[in-house]
């Protein structure tokens, strides 16, 4: 079973539609969690921390929980430049990252 | 948000050559940075920890001879590619951790590798 795993998709959807990916991640020792953006052929950018209260910032949503070990993320009003590989990371010591999740909002 | 540089950005080399890639922190000092490899459609795998002023940290499965990394200072690390293959060729990407209060990885932008 790999440390963190996501759900690969594809996720084709519309614009304005709302999408939330999972990841769950096997370490309960985890102390730190993150949801990066990559684009193609591009590095890898930091959108958002994640914290067991929950964050927001915009229109996307991180939710943490550690008794499931179990993260999220929730994108609303999906936007064209929203198309994307988004990663789960999860550090314990290390980052160990998730395989990705490929996003694509149609217009 | 701070900077990580990455030189070059794209290199490609025949078999048998040994290329070096360099990490720069632009505006903060990090004592570890990170490398990575990412292979088309996979994940980042960590390859190594590198360690300013000790040797480098190496993930199971990598080969430290072949994977040779240097962290001369508190800004620069350098991973070279010995006697590269074809199946060296790949996305490789280094890291590091800000510090501070909102303690933060930071990629640097990828060089890409093709060995013919």
């Amino acid at each position: 079973r790999k440390e963190v795993e996501q759900d690969p998709g594809p996720f084709n959807v519309p614009e304005g539609a709302t999408v939330a990916f999972n990841c769950t991640y096997s370490n309960s020792a985890s102390q730190s969690f993150f949801w990066y953006r990559q684009d193609c052929r591009k590095e890898p950018k930091l959108l958002m921390s994640v914290y067991s209260s929950g964050n927001e910032d915009g229109r996307f949503t991180a939710q943490l929980n550690r008794a499931s070990q179990y993260i999220s993320l929730l994108i609303r009003d999906s936007k064209l430049s929203d198309s994307a590989t988004y990663l789960c990371v999860v550090n314990a010591g290390k980052s160990t990252f998730g395989d990705g999740t490929t996003l694509t909002v149609k217009p | 948000g701070a900077v990580v540089s990455q030189h070059p950005s794209r290199v490609i080399c025949k078999s048998g050559t040994s290329v070096k890639i360099e990490c720069r922190s632009l505006d903060f000092q990090a004592t570890t940075m990170f490398w990575y490899r990412q292979f088309p459609k996979q994940s980042l795998m960590l390859m190594a920890t590198s360690n300013e002023g000790s040797k480098a940290t190496y993930e199971q499965g990598v080969e430290k001879d072949k994977f040779l990394i240097n962290h001369a200072s508190l800004t620069l690390s350098t991973l070279t590619v010995t006697s590269a293959h074809p199946e060296d060729s790949s996305f490789y990407i280094c890291s590091a951790f800000s510090g501070g209060p909102t303690d933060t990885q930071y990629f640097g932008p990828g060089t890409r590798l093709t060995v013919l």
